[in-house]
């Protein structure tokens, strides 16, 4: 079965330390995405895809970047990690219809 | 601008109905409701494309009024299995059909028997 995965599913690392966030599905879906989830503020986007070689700033971006090599994948990188980047990341790629499956998320904890 | 859930939360007794409201401030071309149990990931339950059309499955069911900019979410005869944070996310007549979801704060439904 197609399926979208996230890894790791949980991470604690130190302020100022570069992270990269996993995100594989196998729908052969063109358009991805990152968000992240805090209390009080639902899901926020930080970037998005459209296809291989293009990515898009989201509604919080800074301090955040992704690549897109390939149509699976779209690793998510934290350059310098923040104690204000603690969050739940959730990723999540489109079909035509613009139906969002996400993955399992991956809860991240900068100390 | 991120639409406007209402009630933040609300608690029903099995067999109970509940509405779910989403606001916006922008012209809209798309609603999309998602239900979120706790500590999984969001999954989607349908989506309302602008013409104002009902759409339901099961005892789950929405309407999307293009011109007030709101789609409600209907849910009769609850069940525990409904119980869970449900998120409208809604696409602006500019971005179209592969236009960028932008979520509301969540409503959190609590089922008790």
């Amino acid at each position: 079965d197609a399926e979208i995965t996230q890894s790791p599913r949980h991470k604690i690392t130190e302020t100022g330390r570069q992270v990269t966030l996993a995100c594989h599905q196998t729908w052969n879906h063109n358009n991805m995405f990152w968000y992240r989830q805090d209390l009080g503020h639902g899901l926020r986007l930080i970037h998005y895809s459209y296809g291989v070689q293009d990515t898009n700033k989201g509604e919080v971006s800074d301090g955040y970047s992704v690549s897109r090599s390939n149509t699976e994948d779209l690793p998510l990188t934290l350059e310098s990690a923040a104690s204000s980047q603690t969050s739940v990341y959730f990723c999540a790629s489109s079909n035509r219809d613009n139906e969002q499956f996400f993955g399992p998320g991956t809860r991240l904890t900068v100390l | 601008q991120q639409p406007v859930q209402s009630p933040q939360a609300v608690i029903l007794r099995e067999g109970e109905d509940a509405v779910i409201n989403c606001s916006s401030s922008k012209a809209l071309y798309s609603v999309h409701w998602y239900r979120q149990k706790h500590g999984e990931a969001p999954v989607f339950l349908m989506i309302l494309l602008k013409g104002g059309e009902q759409k339901g499955h099961d005892k789950i069911s929405a309407s999307f009024n293009e011109k007030k900019q709101q789609s409600s979410l209907y849910l009769t005869a609850s069940q525990l299995s409904y119980s869970g944070t449900y998120f409208c996310g809604t696409v602006d007549n500019y971005g179209g059909s592969q236009g960028n979801l932008i979520f509301g704060k969540g409503t959190k439904l609590s089922v008790k028997p």
